[in-house]
């Protein structure tokens, strides 16, 4: 009965690999995030999906491309792995009317 | 700009004592708080939400807090605190709507002594 899950729970890939981590709920939320925490836990907003339309776009390097193809599910690629991308990545999903969100287990990437 | 604080990077408390965990934030309109708790190496887990209404809010595992806003606080507590309290402990705020782009603080790490 899992609520929000990702996959891989780890990944560990070369410098300029191309790698995509997946994530779905079941919770029957209509948003969706992307974040990523440092090796220092500071936690910060990449992406967010209303719908399956992109509404939240941080200021991250263009590499990183979110994908939802539909409400369940937003999934990141990452093109042309870099040291510094080495973090835990979380999905979350919220519902309405307050958008209290709901987090997955995290992806650790380790880029060598 | 939105921003939260969390002054205290590390808190060692005695299993059984009392904890007080510090939020401080900045939001120009009325803010959304949240506190999670993550256990190492897992995912971040929501202990207890404000929206509005009564200024002390009851979350999960014996966890309150309350908002204060001459203050921009939110401060987290529990009474008694247990070794599986253990953890790190995050403040965010928000602002409850589609997209709400939660801002979190540092983090205070708990420590519990025997």
């Amino acid at each position: 009965d899992t609520a929000v899950s990702q996959t891989p729970k780890y990944l560990v890939t070369q410098m300029g690999n191309d790698k995509s981590i997946k994530c779905e709920q079941n919770l029957g939320h209509d948003t969706m995030y992307w974040y990523k925490q440092d090796s220092k836990k500071f936690l910060k907003i990449m992406f967010s999906y209303n719908n399956k339309e992109l509404i939240i776009n941080e200021t991250v390097p263009n590499r990183f491309s979110p994908k939802s193809p539909d409400k369940a599910h937003l999934n990141l690629h990452i093109n042309s792995l870099e040291l510094g991308d080495s973090a835990v990545y979380f999905c979350a999903s919220s519902p309405p009317p307050h958008y209290e969100q709901y987090f997955g287990p995290g992806t650790r990437l380790t880029v060598t | 700009a939105q921003s939260v604080t969390q002054p205290d990077i590390h808190i060692t408390v005695s299993e059984g004592a009392s904890l007080e965990l510090r939020c401080n934030y900045s939001y120009g309109a009325t803010p959304y708080l949240f506190w999670y708790v993550q256990s190492p190496g897992q995912g971040l887990q929501l202990l207890l939400k404000y929206f509005s209404g009564d200024t002390l809010v009851q979350g999960i595992k014996g966890f309150e807090a309350e908002f204060k806003r001459s203050q921009s606080s939110f401060n987290l507590r529990k009474p008694s605190v247990h070794w599986s309290d253990a953890a790190e402990y995050f403040c965010a705020v928000g602002a409850g709507t589609a997209g709400n782009k939660l801002t979190f603080g540092g983090g205070t790490r708990v420590l519990v002594k025997p």
